[in-house]
């Protein structure tokens, strides 16, 4: 199968710190992965697309500077959330695509600034 | 912005009645996939359509893809309580086909 891992599942950090979170492509290589934010009960925002080995491309109204993006490996990419603050409190999750399988999300990480 | 239209955002159903959803586009779409979020979780790919007026089915789900391309539909018969979550149509983006925007969602909830 296509397995994409998330991490941290959960995290509470305080106003003004960093937050970075990991997706990992478990079993593939992924050359492109795409970060996602949704707010309750909302549909997936697409934040950017982490391209390995290059700048992220964002997507309009989303502050590259605060969420920084780096896609070292063909099977990481990082999204770190900088001084955050409580209205980046959300849902976050990345996503790969594989051939036949769709689009596999990660589980997801719950971010809470307090 | 590229937007894909789905309805409607809420049904309620009782156990064992069908549930549909639909999802439009402006535009003509080379595909169209469909997920489901359970509450709590992640997006999970269901299905990809990519023929004009395809069809295809996966147990009691029955997945339908427009002679145009630009609209989708997912019909659920006999809706059993696993059923329940939100269903998102998704469509590769304008400026980059490699990404997919996601549809508004519609959540199901079941009384059992």
């Amino acid at each position: 199968g296509a397995v994409v891992s998330q991490h941290p599942s959960r995290v509470i950090c305080k106003s003004g710190t960093s937050v970075k979170i990991e997706c990992r492509s478990l079993d593939f290589q992924a050359t492109t992965m795409f970060w996602y934010r949704q707010f309750p009960k909302k549909s997936l925002m697409l934040m950017a697309t982490s391209n390995e080995g290059s700048k992220a491309t964002y997507e309009q109204g989303v502050e590259k500077d605060k969420f920084l993006i780096n896609h070292a490996s063909l099977t990481l990419s990082t999204l770190t959330v900088t001084s955050a603050h409580p209205e980046d409190s959300s849902f976050y999750i990345c996503s790969a695509a594989r051939q036949n399988y769709g689009y596999t999300f990660g589980s997801g990480t719950r971010l809470t600034v307090v | 912005g590229q937007q894909v239209m789905q309805i409607p955002q809420y049904q309620h159903v009782q156990e064992g009645e069908d549930f549909t959803t639909y999802c439009n586009s402006s535009t003509t779409l080379s595909n169209i996939q469909w997920y489901k979020q359970r509450p709590g979780g992640h997006p999970v790919f269901l299905i990809q359509l990519v023929k004009s007026g395809e069809v295809k089915k996966q147990k009691r789900l029955t997945f339908q893809f427009g002679e145009a391309k630009k609209n989708s539909s997912l019909h659920i018969t006999a809706t059993q309580t696993t059923d329940v979550g939100t269903y998102f149509c998704a469509a590769p983006g304008y400026s980059s086909a490699s990404k997919i925007i996601f549809g508004s969602g519609t959540r199901l909830s079941i009384r059992p």
